[in-house]
């Protein structure tokens, strides 16, 4: 399974942008790129995925390099709601399992 | 929104009894997991289901867990005599099955081994 790399931890401002950055360098070319949350105390939540090209759904937007070795996951306006750890895992198959690694922690300060 | 439902929210148990823990995943998805996450650490794969069998499973996952989908709608973890270090939360979730397409969590079961 190719390996995700992420920051431990990163501070935000309510209301400010936040940008989540994941190194992934051994990505497939098959692998698609997805990034999950988890709020203190409940289950994963899926935020967004893709391939290639830029995504954007209601929660957040993927920004995709180029050579698809790294991703950053935008928040546009952080709220306080979002202080959670992130997760960037890559998916290398269709009912293949997600590979937790220790993710971002984002604190989101008022 | 169809949501993965997970009963009990909290089970405990005696340390050598058997548990079993149940999930209801989103109706019509194909592709069924667990998870667990021990306090304090990452959430780790247990098994994947798939077409009624298990498709891929961890190390974790040995002789002494099971899992079965008895009625097309339910999907259980059966834990056989427990151990104190098998007490975590533990993570239903379920996949439609159609492209690349994200996987929906339960709020999970903590499971206390005394």
């Amino acid at each position: 399974d190719a390996k995700t790399t992420q920051p431990n931890s990163m501070e935000s401002n309510e209301e400010e942008p936040v940008h989540l950055p994941c190194n992934h360098s051994t990505i497939s070319g098959t692998d698609y790129i997805h990034w999950y949350r988890q709020l203190p105390s409940q289950g994963p939540e899926y935020v967004i995925h893709g391939l290639t090209s830029n995504v954007n759904n209601r929660m957040a937007s993927l920004a995709i390099a180029e050579d698809r070795k790294s991703s950053t996951l935008i928040l546009h306006r952080a709220t306080l709601r979002d202080a959670a750890v992130y997760y960037c895992i890559l998916l290398y198959n269709q009912g293949g399992k997600l590979i937790f690694g220790q993710g971002t922690e984002l604190s989101v300060k008022p | 929104e169809p949501e993965v439902t997970q009963t009990p929210s909290h089970q405990v148990t005696q340390m050598g009894q058997e548990v079993i823990l149940r999930c209801v995943p989103i109706s019509n998805h194909l592709y069924f997991y667990w998870y667990r996450q021990i306090l304090g650490q990452k959430v780790e794969f247990l098994v994947s289901f798939y077409n009624n069998e298990i498709s891929e499973k961890s190390e974790i996952f040995d002789d002494q867990f099971s899992v079965e989908r008895p009625d097309g709608s339910n999907f259980t973890l059966k834990i056989r005599s427990t151990k104190l270090e098998d007490s975590a939360m533990y993570f239903c979730a379920s996949r439609p099955g159609t492209g690349y397409t994200e996987a929906f969590f339960g709020q999970g079961t903590r499971l206390t081994v005394v």
